[in-house]
């Protein structure tokens, strides 16, 4: 199984910096099957990102996906408020899927 | 629009199974499979499962591989998940998720289990 390891574990920026998550597997990861969600409190996740760089439906160019083998990168380029959530990353590989730990974006 | 909802609130106690559904509208139900996550009161995701809509072909995590049944019903457009000999630890958030190509782009609301003597 492929373990994902997200870091930092918490994130303490302003609206309007720019933030970099940082998600490292125990095994290569086909990019095809690397993706980013986003979680609210009392909320389901909303994906942001698959295929480690393509954008979801509907989000917003400040959100980037990039990496490939066992580093990828979510960057939000400048913090808008609702952006300060929960972020996992996903892979999904020999009919299996894992989960990050997850990395919280709190306000400073 | 594309949506998945799920039913209500579940409490069990310990030893029961719960069944938990979700009713998908908005696409072509055959086309997609579902994939079932959890979440445990202030913990991450945990992947349970997925399955194929029309074909029913299944994979499960390995922790659940003994007590975990996913299934789905064309006709209603539903799919199930459900978890036999349930413990303190299986309260959790369950959610349903429509599964593309290695990624999970629509998702249920989310059903509350809640396992209590």
């Amino acid at each position: 199984e492929i373990v994902l390891t997200q870091s930092p574990g918490t994130l303490s920026l302003s609206p309007g910096e720019r933030a970099t998550l940082s998600c490292r597997a125990s095994q290569n990861v086909r990019f095809t099957y690397l993706a980013w969600y986003q979680q609210k409190p009392g909320q389901p996740p909303r994906l942001l990102i698959y295929g480690a760089s393509t954008r979801a439906t509907g989000i917003p160019d400040r959100f980037s996906g990039s990496g490939s083998g066992t580093d990828f990168t979510l960057t939000i380029s400048r913090l808008q408020p609702e952006d300060f959530a929960v972020y996992y990353c996903q892979q999904y590989s020999d009919s299996q899927y894992t989960f990050g730990q997850g990395t919280k974006v709190e306000i400073k | 629009q594309v949506q998945l909802v799920q039913s209500g609130v579940e409490v069990k106690k310990p030893g029961a199974s719960v069944k938990v559904s979700c009713k998908a509208s908005g696409y072509n139900f055959a086309s997609y499979g579902f994939s079932w996550v959890r979440q445990a009161p202030g913990e991450g995701l945990e992947w349970l499962g997925w399955i194929s809509a029309y074909m029913g072909n299944t994979n499960y995590a390995q922790n659940f591989q003994d007590r975990l049944i996913l299934t789905t019903d064309t006709s209603t457009t539903t799919a199930y998940m459900e978890l036999k000999s349930l413990r303190s630890d299986d309260t959790a958030v369950y959610y349903c998720a429509r599964f593309g190509t290695g990624y999970s782009d629509y998702w249920g609301q989310g059903t509350l289990v809640t396992v209590s003597s």
